[in-house]
């Protein structure tokens, strides 16, 4: 099992241009999350989804969309990047509430972007 | 609301020194909380969680209802504890709330 990969895993944007990260998870995880990492503010949550086709906001979503069309894939959009969405982004996805496993959330290695 | 505090951004000893990453929350319910490490150049992954009263790598944490705490302690600390320590609580939603983090580095 490859777990959480995230694509890519470096990229530098000039403001105004828009990409795609893309979180993939091989384990069959009903939930998946995207969260942004910056020094003195932690891990805050962008956007969640709670399986195939739904997708709910978190702490900070303005700027960024989700994506959830397949079970393994939770894609994350900056339509307009601006340089506040510098970051270090981790994906993160874990089992069902229902399942006893449901709080340990698997990350992926993270992207880091900068945004000029 | 929901809240997760980790008062030190660092936290800084030697070698065999003993360790306490402090984190408080805030929550009104039973809340389930975890700790989390990120090493150098690695993802996130748990450490422990209070439900399973581990000790991983030597370290324990103990919920304490009371003071509504959730230290991180570990006795003799090791320079391969140097890494970035998360505190994180999840309510009755399926969301973790992360705490701000605290790094820890183990000096020779």
């Amino acid at each position: 099992n490859a777990g959480v990969t995230q694509t890519p895993k470096f990229r530098v944007l000039k403001t105004g241009q828009s990409m795609t990260l893309l979180c993939a998870q091989d384990m069959n995880h009903e939930y998946m999350y995207w969260y942004r990492q910056d020094p003195g503010m932690g891990l805050r949550l962008i956007h969640y989804s709670v399986g195939e086709g739904t997708t709910a906001k978190g702490e900070v979503p303005d700027g960024y969309n989700v994506s959830r069309l397949k079970k393994q894939n939770f894609l994350l959009g900056l339509e307009s990047a601006a340089p506040s969405q510098t970051s270090v982004y981790f994906c993160a996805s874990t089992f069902s509430l229902d399942s006893p496993l449901v709080e340990t959330q698997y990350f992926g290695p993270g992207t880091r972007l900068l945004v000029l | 609301a929901q809240r997760v505090t980790q008062p030190e951004k660092l936290l800084s000893v030697f070698k065999g020194a003993p360790v306490e990453l402090k984190c408080n929350y805030s929550y009104s319910g039973s809340p389930e909380l975890f700790w989390y490490v990120q090493y150098s150049r690695q993802r996130l992954q748990l450490l422990l969680r209070h439900i399973s009263r581990e000790s991983i790598k030597g370290f324990t944490a103990d919920l304490n209802k009371g003071e509504t705490s959730f230290h991180l302690k570990k006795p003799f600390a090791q320079e391969e504890d140097s890494a970035m320590y998360y505190c994180a609580l999840r309510g009755r939603t399926d969301k973790l709330i992360f705490g701000t983090g605290t790094r820890l580095q183990v000096f020779p």
